[in-house]
């Protein structure tokens, strides 16, 4: 089965330009979650849907970041302008909310560099 | 607040010596406890998870983990350290709608 696919996975942009990540989660899952992972602060949670709908942003840093879901299979983690600051390796993760106990699959993630 | 912590930000073991990575949580409520592992340039790994039942969870690659309520731990195991051990371990906690709170994260180096 396939797993939660990420795109690119790696990007490597100009300070100012619009990034904008991709995940497709696992299907029949109907959570998903975006993370952003650096040495300095480890692994943040910035925001996450229920059923497309998003339930938690507080994680999103500023609102240079913007996250959607327009379907159970696509979402899309947009920052517009970047910044060298938000060079991270973003991941995506999905899970089936039938309960407390599933676990997150998480996709191999996106290598950002801002220069 | 929930919060997860993890002992020792890096633990360094012998190849076939015991690996114990620290995990505590912070709640009067017993969450819903999971392991992950992390090797370079992927993503997290579920390792174990923890839900209802034993308190003994046996995960893959030989790790198992030990929910122990009076200690607010679960505790990650291995008897015997490979060299593809090696990676960084992330405790995880959760308590309702899927959302976890996650350690710092510890990095296991296995010495030949």
């Amino acid at each position: 089965d396939a797993g939660v696919i990420q795109s690119p996975r790696h990007e490597v942009t100009e300070m100012g330009q619009e990034v904008t990540l991709r995940c497709k989660p696992i299907s029949g899952h109907n959570s998903l979650f975006w993370y952003r992972q650096t040495m300095m602060r480890g692994l943040e949670l910035l925001i996450y849907f229920n059923n497309n709908v998003p339930i938690d942003d507080s994680g999103m840093p500023e609102d240079r970041f913007s996250a959607k879901m327009p379907n159970a299979s696509f979402s899309t983690l947009k920052i517009q302008p970047s910044e060298p600051r938000d060079s991270a390796v973003y991941f995506c993760a999905s899970s089936f909310a039938g309960g407390n106990n599933q676990p997150q699959h998480f996709g191999d993630g996106t290598r950002l560099s801002i220069l | 607040a929930q919060s997860v912590t993890q002992l020792g930000s890096h633990v360094s073991v012998s190849e076939g010596a015991l690996v114990l990575l620290r995990c505590n949580y912070s709640s009067s409520v017993p969450p819903y406890l999971f392991w992950y592992v992390q090797y370079p340039n992927q993503g997290l790994q579920l390792l174990l998870k923890y839900t209802t039942g034993a308190t003994l969870v046996k995960g893959i690659n030989g790790f198992e983990a030990e929910f122990k309520k009076s200690e607010t731990s679960f505790h990650l195991t291995k008897p015997s350290a490979h060299m593809s051990d090696a990676a960084e371990y992330f405790c995880a906690v959760s308590y309702n709608f899927n959302k976890f709170y996650f350690g710092s994260g510890t990095k296991l180096n296995v010495k030949p």
